[in-house]
């Protein structure tokens, strides 16, 4: 099992540019969520996916924040423009949708510093 | 909306101590009620969960019981080690279809040996 699997770990970028995260959730999980976590506001959901398909993007603060899942193995978030405000941990998390009880698998997240 | 109310941190422990950490939750319906692990520079882990009420969930000397009466999932552990020093989440998955998690604020455990 190789887990939930981010890259990069790391990304400092400069105020205005693009940013793109990118994740490989777990093989045969179907449900992908994407978190921000900062100290200020814990943990947010921003967006989840069920096979490929987003259900739920209330938490994506803004429309410079877009995220896509092109097939079951990959999925990305933009940031474009990116602004200092969005420094944060951004976690991809997988899960087999088998009703309420499946626990989420977080990777290791992507630390996005926006000088 | 559903919510999850933790005790804030941080909680400064010497090692052998007794671990609880309250967790409180308001929710429709009837939640999944689970604890999360965060280690530094890592993702959380699922550390234990209970799916219905007087439900115990343990893991590695945790432990932590469902009560439905009290709307609580306190974490307890009777003797804590330095390598359990972490941020833990406690975490509600609602019931119907959506599989939508609410997270505490996390509680920051510090074990001193």
């Amino acid at each position: 099992d190789a887990g939930v699997i981010q890259s990069p770990r790391h990304e400092v970028t400069e105020m205005g540019q693009e940013v793109t995260l990118r994740c490989k959730p777990i093989s045969g999980h179907n449900s992908l969520f994407w978190y921000r976590q900062t100290m200020m506001r814990g943990l947010e959901l921003l967006i989840y996916f069920n096979n490929n398909v987003p259900i739920d993007d209330s938490g994506m603060p803004e429309d410079r924040f877009s995220a896509k899942m092109p097939n079951a193995s990959f999925s990305t978030l933009k940031i474009q423009p990116s602004e200092p405000r969005d420094s944060a941990v951004y976690f991809c998390a997988s899960s087999i949708q088998a009703g309420r009880n499946s626990p989420l698998h977080f990777g290791n997240g992507t630390r996005l510093t926006v000088t | 909306g559903n919510s999850v109310t933790q005790m804030e941190g941080p909680v400064t422990l010497s090692e052998e101590a007794f671990l609880t950490i309250n967790c409180t939750y308001t929710a429709t319906g009837y939640p999944s009620l689970f604890w999360y692990v965060q280690y530094p520079g890592e993702g959380l882990q699922l550390l234990l969960k209970a799916t219905k009420a007087d439900d115990k969930g343990s893991n590695k000397g945790f432990e932590a019981t469902y009560r439905k009466e009290t709307t609580s999932f306190h974490l307890e552990k009777g003797s804590v080690q330095v390598s359990d020093s972490a941020v833990y989440f406690c975490a509600l998955s609602e019931s119907g279809g959506y599989q939508k998690v609410t997270f505490g604020t996390g509680t920051k455990l510090q074990v001193i040996p």
